[in-house]
């Protein structure tokens, strides 16, 4: 079965530097992977999305993922954190015909 | 346009009591997603529609759990006998059904609390 694996349950940035948070995907076949954001009492929000082709893709709010299908990896990066960028965030792959399989989120706190 | 509203925003309950949680998908999608998001946790998938039927209601934990969307809009998410294992945030989303990776548009989520 497909899973996603997110090591960090929470990452501390300053606000300004860059920030990389980490996503793991088991899947047998070419994955269709996704980023999403989470804020207090908002809904997933899709950051940027993964299909087919080049393997860095660039999404809203500044953030990009590179896919590495030799480490199954799929990496969130943005190379300076705003304050606004505090939220939950969250990895995907696509399961079934079409449902998600998410990891168990990352939670980024931005210090001044 | 709107987006997916789902309600009510909170909802309490007594172990043992029937609840159900109505989502409004954006207009035209046609299909639609229940999640179920614990403390911690990623959201998991429950069922999802295409049109009216249940395409997949693998996620379902129990027979406490059902979902309908009998005009293939609005779809309500029914829980009987709730548990307090229950408590979660139901999240629901559409997506416009064209294709198996087409982005799914979360709407705020329900959550409900058993006690």
């Amino acid at each position: 079965a497909q899973s996603v694996t997110q090591p960090d349950i929470h990452i501390t940035v300053s606000e300004g530097a860059s920030l990389e948070l980490r996503c793991n995907y088991s899947y047998g076949a070419t994955p269709y992977l996704f980023w999403y954001v989470q804020s207090p009492g908002q809904g997933l929000q899709l950051l940027l999305k993964y299909f087919s082709g080049d393997t860095l893709v660039q999404g809203i709010k500044g953030f990009e993922a590179e896919f590495k299908r030799s480490q199954s990896s799929f990496n969130l990066r943005k190379p300076s954190v705003h304050w606004s960028d505090a939220a939950e965030y969250f990895c995907a792959v696509v399961s079934g015909y079409s449902t998600l399989t998410f990891g168990k989120g990352t939670m980024l706190l931005v210090s001044p | 346009g709107a987006g997916v509203s789902q309600t009510p925003s909170n909802k309490v309950t007594e172990k043992g009591k029937y609840v159900e949680l109505r989502c409004d998908p954006i207009s035209g999608h046609t299909a639609l997603y229940w999640y179920r998001q614990s403390l911690g946790q990623g959201p998991e998938f429950l069922i999802y529609f295409q049109g009216t039927g249940a395409a997949d209601d693998s996620g379902l934990p129990n027979d406490r759990f059902f979902a309908v969307r009998p005009e293939g809009s609005v779809s309500t998410l029914k829980i009987q006998r709730t548990e307090r294992g229950d408590s979660a945030v139901y999240l629901c989303a559409s997506s416009p059904g064209t294709s198996g990776i087409d982005e799914q548009f979360f709407g705020p989520g329900t959550r409900l609390t058993v006690l």
